[in-house]
């Protein structure tokens, strides 16, 4: 079974903080997603990153940096957290994107930001 | 343009009623996927079924099933026999293969199953 997992559950965090979010998947995957879920508004994507050292912005990645060091790593970064950060964030983990291959969601980080 | 619309914001039913959730996508494109996803109250959206757009043999796994329609560009999940457990979020999300890494997920539909 494929495994995704976000290393927070639940964060609180103050106003101007720099927060990690971080994500491990054991499946070998090459594609590693960012999403971000907010009531009415679904699933955005982030940042998507196709192999190591490689990233793509999504639709919303203003406020929002990552990393990807080592392929089965992927860590979103807030580098001074606001209010408006406060979400839910789901990372996740895919074959090569060109197949329509499956993407594996992780349970999720509920951020606050206060 | 690529698009899933999920018209459904919120369903209520009682158990053991059948439920069919809509999904309706826009793409250009014809090779694509669909997907479903359910989401709990824990958090995880857990992989339901992948389905291409060269094979519209309708697909059933116990109570679940799934009615793909090119033609009116529909993929529609319907529960049989609802249970309590089933209550979640369901995401409906598309992929095509024209370049684009994105996978467009519709807005979802909260399904809450009474007792």
């Amino acid at each position: 079974d494929v495994k995704v997992t976000q290393s927070s559950r639940y964060l609180v965090k103050r106003t101007g903080e720099k927060v990690f979010l971080e994500c491990v998947q054991d499946m070998d995957h090459e594609n590693m997603f960012w999403y971000r879920q907010d009531p009415g508004l679904g699933l955005r994507l982030i940042y998507f990153s196709y192999d190591v050292k490689m990233k793509e912005k999504g639709d919303i990645p203003e406020g929002y940096s990552v990393s990807r060091e080592k392929k089965e790593r992927f860590s979103l970064i807030l580098e001074s957290a606001s209010t408006n950060q406060t979400s839910m964030y789901l990372c996740a983990s895919s074959l090569p994107v060109d197949s329509g291959n499956t993407i594996y969601f992780g349970e999720g980080s509920w951020l606050t930001v206060v | 343009a690529q698009k899933v619309t999920q018209a459904q914001t919120e369903i209520s039913v009682v158990e053991k009623e059948d439920v069919t959730l809509d999904c309706v996508y826009e793409t250009r494109d014809t090779t694509y996927y669909l997907f479903w996803y359910k989401q709990p109250p824990s958090g995880e959206l857990v992989f339901l079924i992948r389905r291409n757009s060269f094979d519209e043999q309708n697909e059933i796994s116990g109570r679940y099933s799934w009615n793909f329609q090119k033609s009116t560009s529909s993929f529609n999940f319907t529960i049989t026999a609802s249970q309590v457990v089933d209550s979640a979020v369901y995401f409906c999300a598309l992929k095509t293969t024209s370049g684009t890494y994105k996978y467009i997920f519709g807005t979802g539909t909260r399904l809450k199953v009474l007792a």
